[in-house]
């Protein structure tokens, strides 16, 4: 158990539908990632925060946003959902150095 | 090209040494990271080595470095069924906190 959790493990909506990912990091970390992993893709980096601050994009398309609260767990939103999003969106976190990242077992996205 | 490639399978016979290898292409990649992926169960770090280093070694595994040629090896020794899974390359550059990733190197060990 990596410490990191993740909700909903699976999610299956429509085409045109908004998610909401949620990600709580292990206890003490300050650091969120996003990734997609898709067969095509590979593992993709999407957004970082730190201590409730964006640090760093990646390919996060417009349709997708993130934000960390207070309490340091994080949500990312998907709209606008397309076939082409069906994917598995993991989160991991990381200490202050973030030398080590360690990741949650993944939300997986099924768009119909 | 990629910037962090690995070759998609691995097949072994159990009790052999397994030997999973990794090119990147960034020289100025600090940290560099060997991730295993199974079903349900997200990525577990498995070992991960600092640049400055050449090898590293940790019960069944060890990493080794070559930083001229931009290669990273990971060898388990005694390659049992349990290690069936994907494994991840992962470099970390110079001033990133982000880790870019591999495809990942599918295990297969067969009796």
């Amino acid at each position: 158990d990596s410490g990191v959790t993740q909700t909903p493990k699976h999610l299956i909506t429509a085409t045109g539908q908004r998610v909401t990912l949620r990600c709580s990091p292990r206890s003490g970390d300050l650091s969120v990632y996003w990734y997609q992993q898709s067969l095509d893709q590979g593992l993709q980096f999407l957004i970082q925060y730190y201590n409730g601050e964006e640090r760093a994009k990646g390919n996060i398309l417009e349709r997708f946003s993130a934000q960390q609260f207070p309490d340091l767990h994080s949500e990312l939103n998907l709209s606008s959902l397309e076939l082409g999003d069906s994917a598995l969106y993991f989160c991991a976190s990381g200490g202050s150095t973030n030398e080590k990242l360690f990741f949650g077992s993944g939300t997986q996205l099924s768009v119909l | 090209g990629e910037d962090v490639e690995q070759s998609l399978f691995l097949s072994v016979r159990e009790g052999d040494s397994s030997v999973i290898n990794c090119t990147y292409t960034d020289s100025s990649s600090t940290y560099l990271y060997w991730y295993k992926q199974e079903p349900g169960a997200g990525l577990q770090l498995l070992t991960y080595i600092f640049s400055n280093m050449d090898m590293k070694q940790d019960q069944r595994l060890t990493v080794l470095l070559n930083k001229k040629d931009k290669h990273l090896s990971l060898r388990i020794a005694d390659t049992q069924t349990g290690d069936s899974a994907i494994y991840l390359c992962a470099e970390r550059r110079e001033g990133s906190y982000i880790p870019t990733f591999g495809r990942g190197t599918s295990l297969i060990v067969h009796p």
